[in-house]
């Protein structure tokens, strides 16, 4: 089953912070985060495996709570590069391997 | 390395032509994937091999879908015969073992 994204769409101007939802109905082994500039394929930013982490990439950081099967991407100082779709993949916690099952997507904008 | 590679970039056909989309992951990456991606459906999971082996096919839409990993630096994706309603961006992803995907520049498939 898809995880369930939220907001759909956000509109920031430069150094404001965003922060991005991701909720699943399973029970889940690993989080992934990419982003996909229009006309591109995703960029992988991040993982979070269980276990409650927290991850950063420069102003870009993640967490993954696993009690709740949720994981939240936070930009801060967002920059006009931040811009594009943002994708969660949630690989549930079984032993077929490592296939994600994407969110919707959310889309941001970052203006001048 | 040159990242995952597929082609061709764009393919135009005629409805119940055969097409076959190819990709070759990252050299030492042992899990495969196919998606295709439209406004309506987003990111969908068609594939996933492991060590050239097909774990998971329950996404592929139908028997006009096949998919083929002979060895681990070449993978086909072929739909015979296409219909209108195959039209989207197939894109291959690589990743080793558990970790984030790469993925490849995506086909364009336009079906008339």
């Amino acid at each position: 089953q898809q995880p369930v994204q939220s907001p759909q769409a956000v509109i920031l101007r430069e150094g404001e912070d965003a922060v991005i939802n991701c909720s699943s109905s399973k029970a889940l082994y690993s989080v992934h985060w990419y982003r996909q500039k229009h006309g591109e394929a995703p960029v992988f930013l991040m993982i979070l495996l269980k276990g409650g982490e927290q991850k950063g990439h420069e102003k870009i950081s993640a967490s993954f709570n696993e009690k709740k099967q949720q994981s939240s991407l936070y930009l801060t100082a967002s920059q006009l590069s931040y811009s594009g779709t943002y994708f969660c993949g949630t690989e549930i916690n079984n032993n077929a391997g490592n296939m994600l099952t994407f969110g919707g997507g959310t889309r941001l904008m970052v203006k001048p | 390395d040159a990242g995952v590679i597929q082609s061709p970039r764009h393919e135009v056909t005629e409805m119940g032509q055969e097409v076959t989309l190819r990709c070759k992951p990252i050299s030492g990456h042992n899990s495969l994937f196919w998606y295709r991606q439209t406004m309506m459906r987003g990111l969908e999971l068609l594939i996933y091999f492991n060590n050239n082996v097909p774990i998971d096919d329950s996404g592929m839409p139908e028997d006009r879908f096949s998919a083929k990993m002979p060895n681990a630096s070449f993978s086909t994706l072929k739909i015979q015969p296409s219909e209108p309603r195959d039209s989207a961006v197939y894109f291959c992803a690589s990743a080793r073992d558990r970790g984030g995907y790469t993925f490849g520049s995506g086909t364009r498939l336009t079906v008339v």
